[in-house]
């Protein structure tokens, strides 16, 4: 489909393993977002690219999290050495310009990430 | 305090009620506000999208907001089974730099409208 599209849909992580998530945005979109959704909680932001430029990570909330995007298409978040509280539902989304307020963002399904 | 705070529900209404769903803010920077329905297991949609003060129609959606009181409104009329789903409210602010690129979501309000 034409979607934004995450892998894997779920996983299910020992504490302490490194774990990298996938997101493949909408062809030509040169906006793309990471959001974290803990359980019956709103997206929280975590960090934003534009192309190939991570432009804010303000929001990553350890430096066992690392986001990449190297050719300006897919990303991969990656979090080492997870925590419980790691666990949460990952967002990625993407919009067809450089961010501006009304930018339409289109967010994939997640990938559920379970920490035991 | 939270930035924005959402009742988080949930909220069952009988098929064809007009539905009410609010959020309540504490940024004055905040200058445009956005509702997304989420349905289960999947991410969010935008439904509606407002730049400062006023009101916004789409179909069966009204969207409001009130910058005076910092509280936002989304109406939802002739509800339908299939409107049935956890609403998030959004802001973002208008200044430059880190941290302007972001959303900030209210908890979501789940909704269920009953056949």
């Amino acid at each position: 489909g034409a979607g934004v599209s995450q892998s894997p849909r779920y996983k299910v992580a020992k504490r302490g393993q490194d774990v990298a998530l996938r997101c493949d945005p909408i062809s030509g979109h040169v906006s793309l977002f990471w959001y974290q959704q803990a359980l019956g909680q709103g997206p929280e932001f975590l960090t934003y690219f534009q192309n190939e430029a991570q432009l804010d990570k303000s929001g990553l909330p350890s430096d066992r999290f690392f986001a990449e995007r190297p050719e300006g298409s897919v990303s991969t978040l990656k979090i080492q050495r997870t925590q419980q509280e790691d666990s949460a539902v990952y967002l990625c989304a993407s919009s067809s310009r450089a961010q501006r307020r009304n930018e339409k963002l289109f967010f994939g399904s997640g990938t559920q990430l379970s920490v035991l | 305090q939270k930035e924005v705070e959402q009742d988080p529900g949930p909220l069952s209404v009988p098929e064809g009620a007009i539905v009410s769903l609010n959020c309540t803010y504490s940024n004055s920077a905040f200058q445009y506000f956005m509702w997304y329905r989420q349905y289960s297991r999947k991410g969010p949609e935008l439904l509606m999208y407002t730049y400062s003060s006023g009101n916004k129609e789409d179909g069966r959606f009204t969207a409001q907001v009130d910058k005076s009181s910092k509280y936002i409104s989304l109406f939802i009329r002739d509800s339908q089974p299939s409107d049935s789903a956890t609403y998030l409210c959004a802001m973002s602010a208008a200044y430059s730099g880190a941290g302007s690129y972001q959303l900030t979501f209210g908890k979501g309000t789940k909704l269920s409208v009953i056949p």
